[in-house]
């Protein structure tokens, strides 16, 4: 099955609105790391987090390792935030990312 | 500029075709990555390089071969493309070790006619 199972496949926001994205995955993880896909295609790194928070701008991502999740929290929602994003996790000491199929944000202005 | 380039940015060609793509890291990594975005956008790893030295190979087909000249440079070749080869073609690096962060180029679009 898919290891790295992201919710909710879709999103619609109004501008101003929080988002928050979950990120679950079936193994153990050295490093999960949040991606922004934007519609062109040119994939960003949003944020590098294998435990804890961590924040960065408009964005705090929590990841509780125990429990094999990750969270990505968007604040005060701006269209330019529109796009995919997706969570990966590394479980190979940085030799291959395993990735979700990501969450599609949509904000409406 | 430090980065991931890769060249072309597109590319359309025919069945049966031989390919080539580029791609090269300016962030002293000395890992590198191909990874293929199919229709459904969902992202997959075909090669890793550490050192220019063939890491990871996942079940790709023979007709895709990486090269590496240094670990600065990953180009990616494709002998005979097929219609289930259109994809975008993204090359990543990163530094080897735990909890690292992949860099990603912007991508390379094939579409195969």
């Amino acid at each position: 099955g898919q290891q790295v199972q992201q919710s909710p496949a879709s999103l619609v926001l109004q501008e101003g609105e929080n988002a928050e994205l979950q990120c679950n995955f079936s193994s153990t993880a050295t490093q999960l790391q949040w991606f922004y896909q934007s519609p062109g295609g040119s994939l960003v790194s949003l944020l590098s987090n294998p435990s804890g928070t961590k924040h960065t701008g408009r964005l705090t991502s929590t990841t509780v390792t125990k429990e094999r999740r990750s969270s990505l929290h968007i604040s005060s929602s701006q269209t330019t935030d529109s796009g995919t994003y997706l969570c990966a996790i590394d479980r190979n000491m940085g030799y291959k990312l395993t990735f979700g199929t990501g969450t599609s944000l949509l904000v409406d202005p | 500029e430090t980065a991931v380039f890769q060249t072309p940015n597109y590319h359309v060609t025919q069945v049966g075709n031989e390919v080539s793509f580029n791609c090269k890291q300016t962030l002293g990594h000395d890992t590198m990555y191909w990874y293929k975005q199919d229709s459904k956008k969902l992202l997959k790893i075909m090669f890793s390089y550490n050192n220019k030295q063939l890491i990871v190979n996942e079940t790709v087909p023979r007709r895709f071969s990486p090269q590496s000249s240094d670990k600065a440079h990953l180009n990616l070749r494709i002998k005979s493309v097929e219609p289930e080869d259109s994809a975008v073609y993204l090359c990543a690096s990163s530094k080897r070790r735990a909890g690292t962060e992949v860099f990603f180029g912007k991508g390379t679009r094939l579409t195969v006619v």
